[in-house]
Protein backbone atom coordinates (compact mmCIF):
# COMPACT_ATOMS: atom_id res chain seq x y z
CA UNK A 1 0.00 0.00 0.00
CA UNK A 2 0.67 3.99 0.02
CA UNK A 3 1.79 4.03 -3.54
CA UNK A 4 2.12 7.87 -5.13
CA UNK A 5 2.54 7.93 -9.09
CA UNK A 6 3.59 10.71 -11.00
CA UNK A 7 2.86 12.09 -14.40
CA UNK A 8 4.62 12.18 -16.57
CA UNK A 9 7.88 10.75 -15.68
CA UNK A 10 10.07 12.89 -18.10
CA UNK A 11 8.91 15.35 -20.02
CA UNK A 12 10.95 17.56 -22.54
CA UNK A 13 9.07 21.42 -23.70
CA UNK A 14 10.39 24.62 -25.67
CA UNK A 15 11.19 27.43 -23.29
CA UNK A 16 8.37 30.00 -22.80
CA UNK A 17 5.99 26.87 -22.40
CA UNK A 18 4.17 25.52 -19.58
CA UNK A 19 4.42 21.67 -18.07
CA UNK A 20 1.77 20.41 -15.84
CA UNK A 21 3.06 17.86 -13.44
CA UNK A 22 0.36 15.34 -11.74
CA UNK A 23 1.04 13.54 -7.87
CA UNK A 24 -1.45 11.02 -7.22
CA UNK A 25 -1.63 8.50 -3.84
CA UNK A 26 -3.08 5.57 -5.63
CA UNK A 27 -4.64 3.78 -2.09
CA UNK A 28 -5.21 5.87 0.34
CA UNK A 29 -6.03 9.97 0.99
CA UNK A 30 -3.40 12.60 1.10
CA UNK A 31 -4.36 15.35 3.01
CA UNK A 32 -0.77 16.99 2.40
CA UNK A 33 1.29 16.62 -0.55
CA UNK A 34 4.73 17.99 -0.97
CA UNK A 35 6.45 19.34 -3.91
CA UNK A 36 10.48 18.91 -4.33
CA UNK A 37 12.98 20.00 -6.54
CA UNK A 38 16.28 17.72 -6.96
CA UNK A 39 19.09 19.36 -8.91
CA UNK A 40 21.71 16.34 -10.17
CA UNK A 41 23.37 15.16 -7.50
CA UNK A 42 22.13 17.03 -4.90
CA UNK A 43 19.78 16.58 -2.61
CA UNK A 44 15.93 16.89 -2.43
CA UNK A 45 14.79 21.13 -1.97
CA UNK A 46 11.04 21.36 -0.56
CA UNK A 47 9.01 24.09 -3.06
CA UNK A 48 5.75 23.88 -1.24
CA UNK A 49 3.44 22.16 0.79
CA UNK A 50 -0.39 21.61 0.06
CA UNK A 51 -3.17 20.77 1.60
CA UNK A 52 -6.60 19.51 0.18
CA UNK A 53 -8.60 22.65 -0.78
CA UNK A 54 -6.42 25.43 0.36
CA UNK A 55 -3.46 27.07 -0.93
CA UNK A 56 -0.27 25.68 -0.98
CA UNK A 57 2.82 27.33 1.24
CA UNK A 58 5.50 27.96 -0.93
CA UNK A 59 9.01 27.92 0.93
CA UNK A 60 11.35 31.01 1.00
CA UNK A 61 12.50 32.07 -2.57
CA UNK A 62 10.31 29.73 -4.71
CA UNK A 63 8.15 31.75 -6.95
CA UNK A 64 4.70 31.33 -6.42
CA UNK A 65 3.33 32.39 -9.67
CA UNK A 66 6.18 30.07 -11.23
CA UNK A 67 5.30 27.19 -9.76
CA UNK A 68 1.45 26.63 -9.57
CA UNK A 69 0.11 23.97 -7.19
CA UNK A 70 -3.24 22.77 -7.27
CA UNK A 71 -4.60 20.12 -4.53
CA UNK A 72 -8.40 20.00 -5.51
CA UNK A 73 -8.52 16.17 -4.35
CA UNK A 74 -7.40 14.10 -1.75
CA UNK A 75 -5.66 11.95 -4.36
CA UNK A 76 -4.61 14.04 -6.72
CA UNK A 77 -2.19 17.27 -6.73
CA UNK A 78 -1.01 19.15 -9.53
CA UNK A 79 2.59 21.43 -10.33
CA UNK A 80 2.09 23.75 -13.55
CA UNK A 81 5.87 25.09 -14.33
CA UNK A 82 4.90 28.22 -15.83
CA UNK A 83 6.70 29.98 -18.29
CA UNK A 84 9.34 27.30 -18.40
CA UNK A 85 12.92 28.23 -19.31
CA UNK A 86 16.13 26.20 -19.01
CA UNK A 87 16.68 27.28 -15.33
CA UNK A 88 13.72 25.06 -14.75
CA UNK A 89 14.88 21.90 -15.75
CA UNK A 90 15.28 20.23 -12.92
CA UNK A 91 13.74 16.36 -11.18
CA UNK A 92 10.71 17.45 -9.32
CA UNK A 93 9.51 14.96 -6.75
CA UNK A 94 6.28 14.64 -4.92
CA UNK A 95 5.45 12.90 -1.77
CA UNK A 96 2.31 12.73 -0.03
CA UNK A 97 1.46 12.40 3.63
CA UNK A 98 -1.82 10.93 5.41
CA UNK A 99 -1.84 13.94 7.60
CA UNK A 100 -0.81 14.53 11.36
CA UNK A 101 -0.14 11.75 13.40
CA UNK A 102 1.16 9.54 10.96
CA UNK A 103 4.24 12.13 9.81
CA UNK A 104 5.59 9.47 7.40
CA UNK A 105 5.77 10.48 3.65
CA UNK A 106 5.34 8.26 0.65
CA UNK A 107 7.32 9.41 -2.61
CA UNK A 108 6.47 9.62 -5.85
CA UNK A 109 9.06 8.34 -8.47
CA UNK A 110 10.09 12.00 -9.90
CA UNK A 111 9.08 13.56 -12.85
CA UNK A 112 12.17 14.56 -14.96
CA UNK A 113 11.64 17.79 -16.91
CA UNK A 114 14.48 19.53 -19.67
CA UNK A 115 13.32 22.69 -20.77
CA UNK A 116 15.22 23.46 -24.07
CA UNK B 1 17.34 27.18 11.37
CA UNK B 2 17.50 23.81 11.01
CA UNK B 3 20.08 21.79 9.54
CA UNK B 4 20.74 18.58 8.63
CA UNK B 5 24.72 17.11 8.02
CA UNK B 6 26.10 15.11 5.73
CA UNK B 7 29.55 15.13 6.09
CA UNK B 8 30.91 11.81 3.82
CA UNK B 9 28.91 12.37 -0.07
CA UNK B 10 30.79 8.79 -1.18
CA UNK B 11 31.32 5.96 1.37
CA UNK B 12 32.74 2.78 0.03
CA UNK B 13 33.25 -0.40 1.94
CA UNK B 14 33.76 -4.23 1.31
CA UNK B 15 30.88 -6.78 1.68
CA UNK B 16 30.88 -7.82 5.33
CA UNK B 17 32.59 -4.55 6.75
CA UNK B 18 30.99 -2.61 8.99
CA UNK B 19 29.17 0.69 7.76
CA UNK B 20 28.48 3.56 9.44
CA UNK B 21 27.37 6.55 7.78
CA UNK B 22 26.80 10.00 9.67
CA UNK B 23 24.25 12.30 10.31
CA UNK B 24 24.52 15.61 12.62
CA UNK B 25 21.79 18.23 12.63
CA UNK B 26 20.97 21.32 13.86
CA UNK B 27 17.82 22.28 15.75
CA UNK B 28 17.36 23.66 19.35
CA UNK B 29 13.97 21.87 19.31
CA UNK B 30 12.64 18.41 19.75
CA UNK B 31 13.37 16.77 15.46
CA UNK B 32 12.05 13.47 14.54
CA UNK B 33 15.30 12.21 12.49
CA UNK B 34 14.70 10.00 9.85
CA UNK B 35 17.36 8.37 7.40
CA UNK B 36 15.60 7.44 3.93
CA UNK B 37 17.18 5.00 1.19
CA UNK B 38 16.83 5.54 -2.73
CA UNK B 39 18.15 2.52 -4.63
CA UNK B 40 19.40 2.81 -8.33
CA UNK B 41 16.70 3.50 -10.92
CA UNK B 42 13.81 3.87 -7.63
CA UNK B 43 11.78 6.31 -5.68
CA UNK B 44 12.72 7.57 -2.62
CA UNK B 45 11.31 5.58 0.63
CA UNK B 46 11.71 5.44 4.35
CA UNK B 47 14.49 3.39 5.94
CA UNK B 48 13.80 3.92 10.04
CA UNK B 49 12.99 6.47 11.72
CA UNK B 50 14.28 7.38 15.39
CA UNK B 51 11.20 7.34 17.53
CA UNK B 52 10.50 3.35 15.84
CA UNK B 53 13.72 2.44 17.51
CA UNK B 54 14.06 -0.64 15.00
CA UNK B 55 15.76 -2.45 12.88
CA UNK B 56 15.25 -2.56 9.22
CA UNK B 57 17.26 -4.64 7.15
CA UNK B 58 19.80 -4.70 9.67
CA UNK B 59 20.20 -0.84 9.77
CA UNK B 60 19.64 0.55 13.37
CA UNK B 61 20.31 4.44 13.88
CA UNK B 62 20.37 6.00 17.47
CA UNK B 63 19.81 9.34 18.22
CA UNK B 64 22.46 11.18 20.39
CA UNK B 65 20.67 14.30 21.40
CA UNK B 66 24.37 15.54 23.45
CA UNK B 67 26.04 15.16 20.12
CA UNK B 68 23.53 15.98 18.07
CA UNK B 69 23.83 13.23 16.03
CA UNK B 70 22.01 10.05 14.20
CA UNK B 71 23.81 7.96 12.81
CA UNK B 72 22.86 4.71 10.54
CA UNK B 73 25.18 1.41 11.36
CA UNK B 74 24.82 -2.05 9.97
CA UNK B 75 27.24 -4.44 11.25
CA UNK B 76 27.84 -6.00 7.60
CA UNK B 77 26.92 -4.38 4.70
CA UNK B 78 25.71 -6.56 2.08
CA UNK B 79 25.94 -5.75 -1.81
CA UNK B 80 22.40 -4.53 -1.83
CA UNK B 81 22.73 -1.90 0.53
CA UNK B 82 24.40 0.28 -2.30
CA UNK B 83 21.91 3.11 -2.61
CA UNK B 84 21.55 6.64 -1.93
CA UNK B 85 21.26 7.15 1.97
CA UNK B 86 19.58 10.52 3.09
CA UNK B 87 19.20 11.51 6.39
CA UNK B 88 16.39 14.19 7.18
CA UNK B 89 14.58 15.50 9.71
CA UNK B 90 10.86 17.21 10.79
CA UNK B 91 10.47 20.07 13.48
CA UNK B 92 8.06 19.59 15.89
CA UNK B 93 4.88 19.21 14.47
CA UNK B 94 5.31 19.96 11.24
CA UNK B 95 5.42 17.19 8.75
CA UNK B 96 8.31 18.98 6.78
CA UNK B 97 11.45 17.38 6.04
CA UNK B 98 14.49 18.57 5.93
CA UNK B 99 16.94 16.62 3.91
CA UNK B 100 20.89 16.38 4.35
CA UNK B 101 22.64 16.44 1.11
CA UNK B 102 22.99 12.44 1.04
CA UNK B 103 25.74 9.42 1.16
CA UNK B 104 26.14 7.41 -1.26
CA UNK B 105 27.01 4.10 -0.21
CA UNK B 106 28.77 1.56 -2.66
CA UNK B 107 29.42 -1.93 -0.98
CA UNK B 108 32.11 -3.51 -2.75
CA UNK B 109 31.95 -7.48 -3.41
Amino acid sequence: GAVVSQHPSWVICKSGTSVKIECRSLDFQATTMFWYRQFPKQSLMLMATSNEGSKATYEQGVEKDKFLINHASLTLSTLTVTSAHPEDSSFYICSASQGRGYNEQFFGPGTRLTVL
Amino acid sequence: AQRVTQPEKLLSVFKGAPVELKCNYSYSGSPELFWYVQYSRQRLQLLLRHISRESIKGFTADLNKGETSFHLKKPFAQEEDSAMYYCALTQGGSEKLVFGKGTKLTVNP
